[in-house]
């Protein structure tokens, strides 16, 4: 069965530190990961998929399948950035999402 | 385009109760995607759903769950007999097509007392 792990519940940085969120997986197969953000008082969105490779609001992510880890980072925080991040995993070709417990980030001043 | 839309926002209801919950997809898009998370959870997948047809229900419980997404109108997520397990957050997803980009709702928070 395909799962998600995020082990940090909380974690906070101050502003223009690095932050890494952790992200790992488990699928047998090839599948598609995702970060999805929560912001305060809105609702969840994409925040970027690893196949388009890009970085999106100072944030990247490599897949790593040797270590089935997909984790987010940004080399300078803002505070701005203080929210709820999901890591999701969905099967290759399939629709459905698996998604972690989540992460808070607080970036502190 | 107003995104998706989910009403109520909060919901109360007492054990034995029923409690409906709605989803209306973004402009353009015929599938519709039911997730749950419970406190301290990540979101859970529940069931997919396109126009009249259920495609995929591997995660609703077997039993007083149920979901439909008419020709007309939006999605209903439909809890009969609700227990206080059931008490979580339920998040309605659209999109345009099955691998396209899901937006979410904003949620209805269910509370069963």
């Amino acid at each position: 069965a395909q799962r998600v792990t995020q082990p940090e519940k909380l974690l906070s940085v101050f502003k223009g530190a690095p932050v890494e969120l952790k992200c790992n997986y488990s699928y047998s197969g090839s599948p598609e990961l995702f970060w999805y953000v929560q912001y305060s008082r809105q609702r969840l969105q994409l925040l970027l998929r690893h196949i388009s490779r890009e970085s999106i609001k100072g944030f990247t992510a490599d897949l790593n399948k040797g270590e089935t880890s997909f984790h987010l980072k940004k080399p300078f925080a803002q505070e701005e950035d203080s929210a709820m991040y999901y890591c999701a995993l969905k099967e290759g070709g399939g629709q459905n999402f698996v998604f972690g417990p989540g992460t808070r980030l607080s970036v502190l001043p | 385009n107003a995104g998706v839309m989910q009403n109520p926002r909060h919901l109360v209801r007492r054990r034995g109760q029923e409690a409906r919950l709605r989803c209306s997809p973004m402009k353009g898009h015929s599938h519709v995607y039911w997730y749950r998370q419970l406190p301290e959870e990540g979101l859970k997948f529940m069931v997919y759903l396109q126009k009249e047809n259920i495609i995929d229900e591997s995660g609703m419980p077997k039993e007083r769950f149920s979901a439909e997404f008419p020709k007309e109108g939006p999605s209903i997520l439909r809890i009969q007999q609700v227990v206080r397990g059931d008490s979580a957050a339920y998040f309605c997803a659209s999109s345009q097509g099955p691998q396209e980009t899901q937006y979410f709702g904003p949620g209805t928070r269910l509370l069963v007392l």
